[in-house]
């Protein structure tokens, strides 16, 4: 069966504290793994899509990895406005199916 | 470019009630999808389309029924409410092979 599991479910930092949320899959002919954000109330908002083990994206404190089984996203000296619930989410090869993750809530103290 | 629209943004029912959900995009895209996502269990697909005329069953379909007669508009019915139905609902629209647009949701209550 095809899942995408992350963790941790919450996470809190403080202003300027690093750290690495986890996002591990098993889907069956993955086409491609994507990161979104997700702030309250509102829809997901696109951050980064990765296609092959190895392969790494940046956007401003943000970083994401890929590996054959799991991705991480990096937030290095996140700030209060990257609070939000980051979501992982795998395309099958057939396209047609986007399968999503719980997803981690972020909370950056200031 | 409005990108994905639902309507309505809230919505009461009571138990045994219909309605549709509607969501409308504007940028051509083939694949839609109907998501339901409910505290602690993320997104998950209620039901899916490649094309016009074309729709498929996701992982938590019972209760709903889908159409797509138009590449643009991806209409969602609940055909009889019922309390586990409440949840916020989400629409996307994405090309092959490319990321997934979101509209803003709908959050339904059943009662």
């Amino acid at each position: 069966e095809d899942q995408v599991t992350q963790s941790p479910e919450a996470l809190r930092l403080q202003e300027g504290e690093s750290s690495s949320l986890n996002c591990s899959y098993t889907v069956s002919g993955l086409r491609g793994l994507f990161w979104y954000r997700q702030d309250p109330g509102k829809g997901p908002e696109f951050l980064f899509t990765l296609y092959s083990a190895g392969e790494e994206k940046e956007k401003e404190r943000l970083k994401a990895t890929l590996t054959k089984k799991e991705s991480f996203l990096h937030i290095t000296a996140p700030k209060p406005e990257d609070s939000a619930t980051y979501l992982c989410a795998g395309m099958k090869t057939s396209y047609d199916k986007v399968i999503f993750g719980p997803g981690t809530s972020l909370s950056v103290i200031p | 470019n409005a990108g994905v629209t639902q309507t309505p943004k809230f919505q009461v029912l009571k138990t045994g009630q219909s309605m549709t959900l509607q969501c409308a995009q504007d940028m051509n895209h083939e694949y839609m999808s109907w998501y339901r996502q409910d505290p602690g269990m993320g997104l998950r697909l209620i039901h899916y389309s490649v094309g016009a005329g074309i729709t498929d069953q996701g992982e938590v379909p019972n209760g709903y029924n889908v159409s797509r007669s138009t590449t643009e508009d991806f209409p969602l019915r609940l055909l009889s409410a019922a309390p586990s139905q409440t949840s916020v609902y989400f629409c996307a629209s994405f090309d092959r092979g490319s990321e997934a647009f979101f509209g803003q949701g709908t959050r339904l209550t059943v009662v």
